[in-house]
């Protein structure tokens, strides 16, 4: 079992360029969500999904989008990005509502 | 408005001594909590969890407390060992039936642990 995957580790974007970070999970998991961290802060909730099709918003979603069209992958994509977007970012699934795992994350820097 | 807070951004602790680590909430209708260890350039991992029906739960050097009329829950480890020093962080489910497992993270905390 792989776990949870991201791709890629890193990432520099310029000021308004688009980018997908990718989440993969071979747990066969309903749940999966995306967190963004921020210096000296916890993790806050940008999207998340309770299975395949269906997703909503959390804390933070401006900026992004999110799909669910398998169980396995749950991607986000940033359109236009900003540099309030610099953060690294964590996906995480789980099969229940306690437990969640995480991926290793994508440290993205937007100037 | 911060639901949960960790005021401590950092614990300095000697080997073999105990780590206490602090939560507040702010939600009473949080009912279950739970501890997250995160080393550099990694995701958070689980630590250990409690529901708001016990007061106490242990698993081998961590403990996890938690007091409801406070709103205050603290980890402790012991003893402490160097391989412990790493952001842990504090977070609590949604309350409801439609919380679907999102969850409400503290600010984090890094334990350091000095041989």
């Amino acid at each position: 079992n792989a776990g949870v995957t991201q791709t890629p580790k890193f990432r520099i974007l310029k000021i308004g360029q688009s980018m997908t970070l990718q989440c993969a999970q071979d747990m066969n998991h309903n749940y999966m969500y995306w967190y963004r961290q921020d210096p000296g802060m916890g993790l806050k909730l940008i999207y998340y999904s309770v299975g395949a099709g269906i997703t909503d918003k959390g804390e933070v979603p401006n900026g992004y989008n999110v799909s669910r069209s398998t169980t396995e992958d749950f991607p986000l994509r940033l359109e236009l990005a900003a540099p309030s977007q610099t953060s690294v970012y964590f996906c995480a699934s789980s099969a229940t509502t306690d437990t969640q795992y995480f991926g290793p994350g994508t440290r993205l820097t937007v100037l | 408005d911060q639901q949960v807070k960790q005021n401590s951004p950092s614990l300095s602790v000697q080997e073999g001594r105990i780590s206490i680590l602090n939560c507040d909430y702010t939600n009473s209708m949080f009912d279950y909590f739970l501890w997250y260890k995160k080393y550099p350039a990694e995701g958070p991992t689980f630590l250990i969890s409690i529901s708001s029906i016990k007061d106490k739960n242990e698993d081998g050097r961590f403990t996890v407390f938690l007091n409801k009329s406070a709103k205050h829950l603290s980890l402790h480890i012991v003893p402490s060992q160097p391989g412990d020093s790493a952001v842990y962080f504090c977070a609590a489910p949604d309350a409801g039936g439609t919380s679907y497992g999102k969850l409400t993270f503290g600010q984090g905390t890094i334990l350091t642990v000095h041989p």
